[in-house]
């Protein structure tokens, strides 16, 4: 069963909009939330995370938000860069077996 | 510089061999992961290692197994038991922070192609 979930299979967004991308987890025990930026054949890069006591994180160009009654996160990119398009996953970390569960990820276009 | 490193980036199997594939660190983690990675699915965990001659079953571990002799390496043994082998495999390491896990640091991967 997957305990984390993006439904949001792609996504596309002009240059110099914001990027919102969604995710959603089931395990109220997580307590630990990560984005990570993958290009193709390459491994993933981490981008920012956030930790269950906060609400929010922000680095820069991206923010994330972390809404634990509705357990959903979101992170939020602006201005969206062609650079940023990428696939992006989110993951969580906690529960019982202390390891971290990814979401199915998102693909993020950027046009020029 | 410090980091992960996969051997090979490509890699070609006939049916029925098993095959190893290769994970250093010399980040001084003590936890590594190995990941697998399909089309449409996200990172699915097929083992992991929080220390030393100790190691974990993830949500996809039959048909593999794993050693962790030394901090450094984390080698994956994809059997010929595994059904569908044929994928991306990711390998991580990671530091406990204090307040949580830290963040995993990812290799560059090593696509599996079973003929």
């Amino acid at each position: 069963d997957q305990q984390v979930k993006q439904n949001s299979p792609s996504l596309s967004v002009q240059e110099g909009r914001i990027s919102i991308l969604n995710c959603d987890y089931t395990n109220s025990m997580f307590d630990y939330f990560l984005w990570y930026k993958k290009y193709p054949a390459e491994g993933p890069t981490f981008l920012i995370s956030i930790s269950s006591i906060k609400d929010k994180n922000e680095d820069g160009r991206f923010t994330v938000f972390l809404n634990k009654s509705a357990k959903h996160l979101s992170l939020h990119i602006v201005p969206s860069q062609p650079g940023d398009s990428a696939v992006y996953f989110c993951a969580a970390w906690g529960g019982t077996g202390n390891q971290f569960y990814f979401g199915t990820g998102t693909s993020l276009t950027v046009i020029p | 510089d410090g980091g992960i490193t996969q051997s090979p980036k490509y890699l070609f199997r006939k049916e029925g061999q098993n095959v190893t594939l290769s994970c250093e660190q010399n980040l001084n983690h003590d936890a590594m992961y190995w990941y697998r990675q399909d089309p449409g699915q996200g990172l699915r965990l097929i083992y992991y290692s929080q220390i030393v001659n100790d190691f974990q079953k993830g949500d996809i571990a039959e048909g593999y197994s794993v050693s962790r002799e030394k901090k450094e390496s984390f080698p994956l043994t994809v059997t010929s038991a595994q059904k569908n082998p044929t994928a991306f495999y990711l390998c991580a390491s990671s530091i406990r922070l204090a307040g949580g896990p830290g963040e995993q640091f990812f290799g560059p991967g090593t696509r599996l192609t079973v003929l």
